[in-house]
């Protein structure tokens, strides 16, 4: 299994107030991923990063903001947490080689609630 | 946009074959995943497709047709661990869309 765990696992917050989730790695994997789940959507993506301090808007990026100062850490701001944001939210890594496969491994998610 | 189509559910019987099928827009086109995805887990990779034709691991097999914008998963000798949703994901260039994914249910 690849080295990816999320922090927190699961969170209650209350609408408006800062939340910071964690991603870390230690497969030195050069891109990661934020996603959000919902029921009938499927996996949606926020943010990536293809390097330290290099990121981009995927989808759903409204609301969101990431960043990356190290290779192991990915992190995403909700900075005023809204009802709607309340999901799961898996983070991903993955390294491109000369096969571009490049499929992705996933972190075991974090539960968000917004009250 | 970019609409991944699949079926919402299936359900098949223990030993039996099941294929879920994924429909997706072609312009873009740079791969194709399949995904699985048991109850509250993460997702974890199962095959890849790029060029037309049937890639086959074990009990799983996939297929694609470019042209069409066609995939299909074929699971064979169904196992009750099978059950499972299964998502058919798209890289359109850089950025990958994922299906709604197929909650399959196998019975005994």
């Amino acid at each position: 299994d690849a080295g990816i765990t999320q922090s927190p696992r699961h969170k209650v917050t209350e609408t408006g107030t800062p939340v910071t989730l964690r991603c870390h790695q230690t497969e030195n994997h050069r891109y990661m991923y934020w996603y959000r789940q919902d029921p009938g959507h499927g996996l949606r993506l926020i943010h990536y990063s293809y390097g330290v301090k290099d990121t981009d808007k995927g989808e759903v990026s409204d609301g969101y903001s990431v960043s990356r100062s190290k290779t192991e850490d990915f992190l995403l701001t909700l900075e005023s947490a809204t009802s709607s944001q309340t999901s799961v939210y898996f983070c991903a890594i993955s390294e491109p080689d000369q096969r571009a496969t490049i499929e992705q491994f996933f972190g075991p998610g974090t539960r968000l609630t917004v009250l | 946009g970019q609409n991944i189509d699949q079926p919402t559910e299936m359900t098949a019987t223990e030993g039996a074959i099941v294929q879920i099928n994924c429909t997706y827009q072609t312009s873009g086109f740079n791969g194709l995943f399949w995904y699985q995805q048991h109850a509250g887990e993460a997702p974890t990779f199962l095959s890849y497709n790029v060029l037309d034709g049937l890639e086959e691991k074990g009990r799983f097999s996939s297929f694609l047709s470019r042209s069409k914008g066609y995939s299909y998963l074929l699971l064979k000798e169904l196992q009750m661990k099978d059950s499972a949703s299964y998502l058919c994901a798209v890289r359109y260039n850089n950025d990958m869309r994922f299906g709604a994914g197929t909650r399959l249910t196998v019975k005994p």
